[in-house]
Formats: structure tokens, C-alpha cells, sequence
């Protein structure tokens, strides 16, 4: 069982808002991620992480931001929320000594921005 | 990035196996992966298989890979209504990177 977290659950939230998504594991995995989830299911990658004070921009562009302070804790900010962030956002996990590299999910933040 | 794809939805009867399909396109993967997504909820790892075997098998799940064709499938056999969700293949390049597949909508009818 993998111990990955994600607060909120659900989040519905005005435009211009900040909002702090949190993310944390207790797994002590080097490398955490971000996915944004359409509707129609894909998973975009917008955010990693190889370590603490490390963090790159993936596949898919987005407005968001991230730190990485402590192994445990990668946490996504919005300074200003619009409609068009209106989506699932899951965070996930791995460690680079693994043998099968294989990614640990949270339950994911679903966000509505009205 | 990787093009990794599946095939929107699948149907299929209580009882009957499924099959989920995914091609990949790069030779070089190292780990194969199926991840299984169900309403509300992330991803769970569901099995994995390493890029020199052909065939794995988990209880009801059975992996097949086709390196040639870079064709990947995911068995399950005796489909239960608890397997209706969405399922993601996704590929490893050393570790380094990590591509998932389109997710296909598994739905299991009564």
C-alpha cells in the first residue's frame, strides 16, 4: 500500500483566487510528479521533481508552480485560478533505487474554478 | 513525447475475459506497466512486466508483450463488475522517463 496524500479531496474555488494543492508521502521517494487529468482521461505531466530543491516543467504547459523544500512535501500553488484550471490534478511518486521504477499515486485534488 | 496508445473504451459481459491493447513506440523501454484508475480515485499499480519477457502472469491478470510489434496487452480473466474502471499502460525508459498510455474505459455489464 502506498503512502501518498493529497489535501484537498475537492476544492471549488472563485476565479483569481491562490490555492495550494498539497502533496505529501511518507515513502521517502526522491522523485514526486504532477499529472493534470482531462476529462477525456489522458494524463498530462506538468511538474517533477528528482529532489529536494529541484523542479522541472514537463510535457504540458502550465501556469502552476512548485516547490520542493523537503523530501516528503511538493507542494502545486495557483496565484490566480481561472476556469481553465478546472481539473483533476494527481501527484505521484517513485524512487530512483527501485528496480522497477514504478510511480505511487494519490488520490487526487479535484479543482473547480468558477 | 511517447506515443503510447490505447483504445478509448471496451464492453464486455460478467463472467468473460477482457483484453486491453496498447502500443508503444519506443524500442528502448525498460519496464512495461498497467495501471488501473477507478471513479474519483488515482492511479494503482496493478502489475508490470520487464521489457525482456513475454508473458507474465498475476492470478486473473495475464501481460503479453510483443517487442517486435511493440504491442502490449492486459488479460483479465473471469471480468467482475469491480473491474469496471480505466486502465493505463505506461512505459519506463530506465527510470528516467515515464509515459502513460491514452486509458481505456473498461465497462462490465451485468
Amino acid at each position: 500500500e502506498a503512502d501518498i496524500y493529497q489535501t484537498p479531496r475537492y476544492l471549488v474555488i472563485g476565479t483569481g483566487k491562490k490555492i495550494t494543492l498539497e502533496c505529501s508521502q511518507t515513502m521517502g521517494h526522491d522523485k514526486m510528479y504532477w499529472y493534470q487529468q482531462d476529462p477525456g482521461m489522458e494524463l498530462h505531466l506538468i511538474h517533477y521533481s528528482y529532489g529536494v530543491n529541484s523542479t522541472e516543467k514537463g510535457d504540458l504547459s502550465s501556469e502552476s508552480t512548485v516547490s520542493r523544500i523537503r523530501t516528503e512535501h511538493f507542494p502545486l500553488t495557483l496565484e490566480s485560478a481561472r476556469p481553465s484550471h478546472t481539473s483533476q490534478y494527481l501527484c505521484a511518486s517513485s524512487e530512483s533505487a527501485s528496480l522497477t521504477y514504478e510511480q505511487y499515486f494519490g488520490p487526487g485534488t479535484r479543482l473547480t474554478v468558477t | 513525447g511517447e506515443d503510447v496508445e490505447q483504445s478509448l473504451f471496451l464492453s464486455v459481459r460478467e463472467g468473460d475475459s477482457s483484453v486491453i491493447n496498447c502500443t508503444y513506440t519506443d524500442s528502448s523501454s525498460t519496464y512495461l506497466y498497467w495501471y488501473k484508475q477507478e471513479p474519483g480515485a488515482g492511479l494503482q499499480l496493478l502489475t508490470y512486466i520487464f521489457s525482456n519477457m513475454d508473458m507474465k502472469q498475476d492470478q486473473r491478470l495475464t501481460v503479453l508483450l510483443n517487442k517486435k510489434d511493440k504491442h502490449l496487452s492486459l488479460r483479465i480473466a473471469d471480468t467482475q463488475t469491480g473491474d469496471s474502471a480505466i486502465y493505463f499502460c505506461a512505459e519506463s525508459i530506465e527510470g528516467y522517463q515515464f509515459y502513460f498510455g491514452t486509458g481505456t474505459s473498461l465497462t462490465v455489464i451485468p
